[in-house]
């Protein structure tokens, strides 16, 4: 199994280009997460998905769309990317046991260094 | 939202001594989980200790939690060079919705040779 994946690893934009990143996981996880960490910081959420065909946001959603139409794949777009969007960006998934009051560990992703220039 | 806060930022130690970083963090959670980062890769799961526990025990790894204080601390025992990292706390407040985990700033962790 390879977990959780990430493409691309590397990138540079410019102000006003637009991009998408994907995430994908090979061991079904219902849920999945996109953060970005920034120097110094621990990471933020951006959005979330608690199943195929469903997102939400999470603490700084603002500038970011995401789409889940397979289970298996979450992609993360900019639209218009902008210098403060430079960050590292990682996707994480996470399963579901069916139950209430499960514990979410969370199998992370290698990351996407972005820089916006 | 709430945030965790590592305690201390950093932490230089020699090989073979422990190594002891705390954590606290806000409001009400359902659990809290430790995570590390080496550099330039993604985060691995350490440890997760649920809201009813208040010791857990995995290899050279004790985590302790205090819902009082809302404090957890993760004890290296024995550290070696390859633990060299960043240590991140996270918690988990979605009481079961999955809507992820909120974590702290970390701490770097440097074990010298």
């Amino acid at each position: 199994n390879a977990g959780v994946t990430q493409t691309p690893k590397f990138r540079v934009l410019k102000t006003g280009q637009s991009m998408t990143l994907l995430c994908a996981q090979d061991m079904n996880h219902e849920y999945m997460y996109w953060y970005r960490q920034d120097p110094g910081m621990g990471l933020r959420l951006i959005h979330y998905s608690v199943g195929e065909g469903t997102t939400a946001k999470g603490e700084v959603p603002d500038g970011y769309n995401v789409s889940r139409l397979k289970k298996q794949n979450f992609l993360l777009g900019l639209e218009s990317a902008a210098p403060s969007q430079t960050s590292v960006y990682f996707c994480a998934s996470s399963s579901d046991s069916g139950s209430q009051n499960v514990d979410h560990e969370q199998f992370f992703g290698p990351g996407t260094r972005l820089t916006v220039l | 939202s709430q945030q965790g806060e590592e305690d201390p930022q950093a932490l230089s130690i020699q090989e073979g001594e422990n190594a002891t970083m705390n954590c606290s963090y806000k409001t009400s959670i359902n659990n809290l989980q430790w995570y590390r980062q080496n550099s330039g890769r993604g985060l691995v799961h350490l440890i997760l200790i649920r809201s009813n526990e208040r010791e857990k025990h995995s290899g050279r790894l004790r985590v302790t939690l205090d819902t009082s204080k809302k404090s957890s601390s993760l004890l290296i025992t024995a550290s070696r060079a390859a633990d060299t990292a960043s240590y991140f706390c996270a918690t988990d407040d979605s009481g079961g919705g999955a809507d992820g985990l909120t974590f702290g700033k970390g701490t770097h962790l440097i074990i010298q040779p």
